[in-house]
Formats: C-alpha cells, structure tokens, sequence
C-alpha cells in the first residue's frame, strides 16, 4: 500500500518556465513532508520541507506547498533551469509521532529543456 | 567534511553468499539509517541507530540481514545467503538529533547474479 503516492513518473518543463511536481498521501499521521533530488549513481539530496503547522514555505527558486485537507503537496521551481533535471522525491513522516523513518514516493524525472 | 560516505560503491556477487556494506556517517550525527532502493521505487527505510542502539527495524529486514553500529561510529550492514531479490541500491544517511533532512551517502549498488 503505497502511503506516499507521486503519479507523474516523468515532466517536461522549458527552461525559465515553471516546474510543478505533485505528491499526495493518505496516512493522517504524517505531519512533516520533504523534497529530495537524485541525480545518477548519486544519493538523494535534500531541498526543501515542510511542518504540517503551515501550508507553504519558500527557498529561493524552491516552493512547496501543503494542502491538508486535500492531502496533497506540492513542489514550485521557478524559474526551472537545464540544472534542475534530476528525480525528484516526495518524502513524509509522523515527526510528533516519534516514528522518524521517512517514507517515499516513487519518485518523478524531470527533465529541463534549453 | 566530506559527507556521508559508503564502500563499495558496487558489488557483483553470487547468489547464496554474504555481503557487507560499511557507512561512515557525517561526523557529529548521531542517527544513522539505512535504505533500499529498486528501480523505479524510492527508498524504503531498513532500519534506524540512535549512536550506537539500533532502535528500529523495517519488516523489509528479514533474518538474513543484520546492521551494527559499533561505538556509534561508522555502520555495517550484511546480508547472509543472498538472493536474486535483494539487487538494489543500498542508501545510508545520517542527522543529527531529530533532524529529519538525513545526508544521504552514494549509496552502494549490489548485483545477485
């Protein structure tokens, strides 16, 4: 049962647009939410989070969005730049929980056309 | 600082015999976890030390792995009589206190042929 769900495996975005990649979740209990890129034959890197006591929180050209009720986060990248082409993770966890291992969706591919 | 790093970065190996995959954390963190990767999946938690008490551990980890953290330090991970099954990318990363935006390593790629 896939708690985690990305159901775009890849996305196409032109250089200087906007890239917009979606994550939703069913398990009520996850109240903190990550974002990592993977570039080949590399570990996952770390960008951005967010507390479920918010509903957005912004990192230069990184923006995710949370909505609760919906279940559903979202990932903002503007301007999208050739850089940026890379798997993109959707991870969560119950932090108040205390249960700390995080938990991923299956990733999308994201390719930045010049 | 050099990251988390993880030896080796691939093993090819036969099935029915064991393998052993060493992380050494970031220096000052104390939480070490250990990952699996399969294509087109993301990871999925193994099992988790807190210094060097392993305090959680994922179904996914059946008998025939074990992972240690002696002193706290750096971390193994075997898996005894291994299978065509267990092929994947095995990912550690490590935090500190309840950090949850672990540093991940490279990860080590293994191959049951």
């Amino acid at each position: 049962d896939q708690q985690v769900k990305q159901n775009s495996p890849s996305l196409s975005v032109q250089e200087g647009r906007i890239s917009i990649l979606n994550c939703d979740y069913t398990n009520s209990m996850f109240d903190y939410f990550l974002w990592y890129k993977k570039y080949p034959a590399e570990g996952p890197t770390f960008l951005i989070s967010i507390s479920s006591i918010k509903d957005k929180n912004e990192d230069g050209r990184f923006t995710v969005f949370l909505n609760k009720s919906a279940k559903h986060l979202s990932l903002h990248i503007v301007p999208s730049q050739p850089g940026d082409s890379a798997v993109y993770f959707c991870a969560a966890s119950g932090m108040s929980s205390g249960n700390t291992p995080l938990v991923f969706g299956k990733g999308t591919r994201l390719s930045v056309i010049a | 600082d050099t990251g988390v790093s993880q030896d080796p970065r691939h093993k090819i190996t036969k099935r029915g015999q064991n393998v052993t995959f060493r992380c050494d954390p970031i220096s000052e963190h104390n939480r070490l976890y250990w990952y699996r990767q399969t294509l087109g999946q993301g990871p999925e938690f193994l099992t988790y030390f807190q210094n060097e008490a392993q305090l959680e551990k994922s179904r996914l980890l059946s008998d025939r792995f074990s992972a240690e953290r002696p002193k706290g330090s750096f971390s193994t991970l075997e898996i005894q009589r291994t299978e065509q099954g267990d092929s994947a990318m095995y990912l550690c990363a490590s935090s500190t206190g309840p950090a949850l935006q672990g540093y991940f390593g490279p990860g080590t790629r293994l191959t049951v042929t």
